[in-house]
This record gives structure tokens, C-alpha cells and sequence, in this order.
């Protein structure tokens, strides 16, 4: 009920090409979904975040998808860059009884690669 | 955005001994902050949850007596690792909670410190 299940492990894009990395939950009543980016041996970076009231979220070159009957959601990284070779997670976590935020979620991650 | 700073961004001690890692939200105030560990090509894993003002919750299996956190203000809060072994040598991260908004509803956004790199040896 808790996991957050993160595909695919790796991908390796051609400089230009869209990323795609997906995201599915089981527990319905997690309402928010980040995604961070990492570089090695740095904190995770808020990238990009949606709410389940709305299927789809762009900033810049990065789209969240949101899928809520299917409980799965996307992140796409359009004309994808060599800069932008980091490692990716999705996460989720819902409000808390007390009105705040419970802790978030993680799924395992996904390494991109983007090729020159 | 958000600034989190964590200080030191390294650190090498012996092993027996303590040591302790700062977390500070630079330019907003965070009544929440969590620590985590993360070993290497794996995710995070969430050693403790940290409210200003009260006592830290504790994820399982993780030793509230070794993993020492204070959260004195809400602007810092540190996590002490007491008689460090070389075990305890990892990458250590916190977040803080700044809360935003986006229309109505309230997102209560969590921020990555820089992490620190602890070697015991």
C-alpha cells in the first residue's frame, strides 16, 4: 500500500529524444507527486510536482503526466540534454490528520544517461 | 525556490566517536524536517521525521539513541550520530517542509539539503 514503483531502472536517451520514466501507486490517498533530480554525491533537487486534481503539469522541458484511475504517473523530459544525465525519483505522500504533510514515498530511482 | 544547507558537507572520524550534522532552511521557516540516509545507486531511506519543538518520530529499526536529533528552531535542526561505527559511514540527507500554494490548495514541498558524507574509520 505504501510502495511507489519506479520504471525504468536505467534509460539511456540520444541527445534531443524525450525521457520517459513512469511511476505507479496503490494508495489512493496520496494527493501529492514530485519528482527530484540527483546529480552523484548531491541532495535530490525538487524538480517538478502535481496534485491528483490535475492530469497534467509542463515547466519548461519537464511534463508530469498524471493518471489517476490507472494510479500511475509519468515524467517526460522533452529535447532531453547531456546535462541532464542525473538520477530521477518519483515520490508521493498525502496530508497528514494534523493538517501538514506525511513523509514522502520514494520509488527506487531511474539513472539517465543522455548521449551526445 | 528553497535553500537548504547542511553543514559539514563531509566529515572523517574515528570510529567510537560523535558526530554531529547541522541542518539549517536558509530563507524559510520549516516546522518539519527529515533526515535520511542513502547508500550508494540505492534510494533514500527516511531514518526520522523531526518537528520543531517536540521529539523526533523514528522510522523501524532505526536506534533513536544512536541517531540523535534535535530540532531547536524552525530554522535548524541536527542529527547527532553517537558512537559512530564504520557501519554508520554513509551519505546522510535532510529535507525541510516549506509550504506554498497553488490556487486553493496548500503543497507542502520538501527541499534537499546538499547532503554529508560520513566516513568512520
Amino acid at each position: 500500500q505504501q510502495q511507489v514503483k519506479q520504471s525504468p531502472q536505467s534509460l539511456i536517451v540520444q541527445k534531443g529524444g524525450i525521457s520517459i520514466i513512469n511511476c505507479a501507486y496503490e494508495n489512493t490517498a496520496f494527493d501529492y507527486f514530485p519528482w527530484y533530480q540527483q546529480f552523484p554525491g548531491k541532495g535530490p533537487a525538487l524538480l517538478i510536482a502535481i496534485r491528483p486534481d490535475v492530469s497534467e503539469k509542463k515547466e519548461g522541458r519537464f511534463t508530469i503526466s498524471f493518471n489517476k484511475s490507472a494510479k500511475q504517473f509519468s515524467l517526460h523530459i522533452m529535447d532531453s540534454q547531456p546535462g541532464d544525465s542525473a538520477t530521477y525519483f518519483c515520490a508521493a505522500s498525502r496530508r497528514s490528520i494534523q493538517g501538514g504533510s506525511e513523509k514522502l514515498v520514494f520509488g527506487k530511482g531511474t539513472k539517465l544517461t543522455v548521449n551526445p | 525556490g528553497a535553500v537548504v544547507s547542511q553543514h559539514p558537507s563531509w566529515v572523517i572520524c574515528k570510529s567510537g566517536t560523535s558526530v554531529k550534522i547541522e541542518c539549517r532552511s536558509l530563507d524559510f521557516q520549516a516546522t518539519t524536517m527529515f533526515w535520511y540516509r542513502q547508500f550508494p545507486k540505492q534510494s533514500l531511506m527516511l531514518m526520522a521525521t523531526s518537528n520543531e519543538g517536540s521529539k523526533a518520530t523514528y522510522e523501524q529499526g532505526v536506534e533513536k539513541d544512536k541517531f540523535l536529533i534535535n530540532h531547536a528552531s524552525l530554522t535548524l535542526s541536527t542529527l547527532t550520530v553517537t558512537s559512530a561505527h564504520p557501519e554508520d559511514s554513509s551519505f546522510y540527507i535532510c529535507s525541510a517542509t516549506k509550504i506554498a500554494t497553488s490556487g486553493s490548495s496548500l503543497l507542502f514541498e520538501q527541499y534537499f539539503g546538499p547532503g554529508t558524507r560520513l566516513t568512520v574509520t
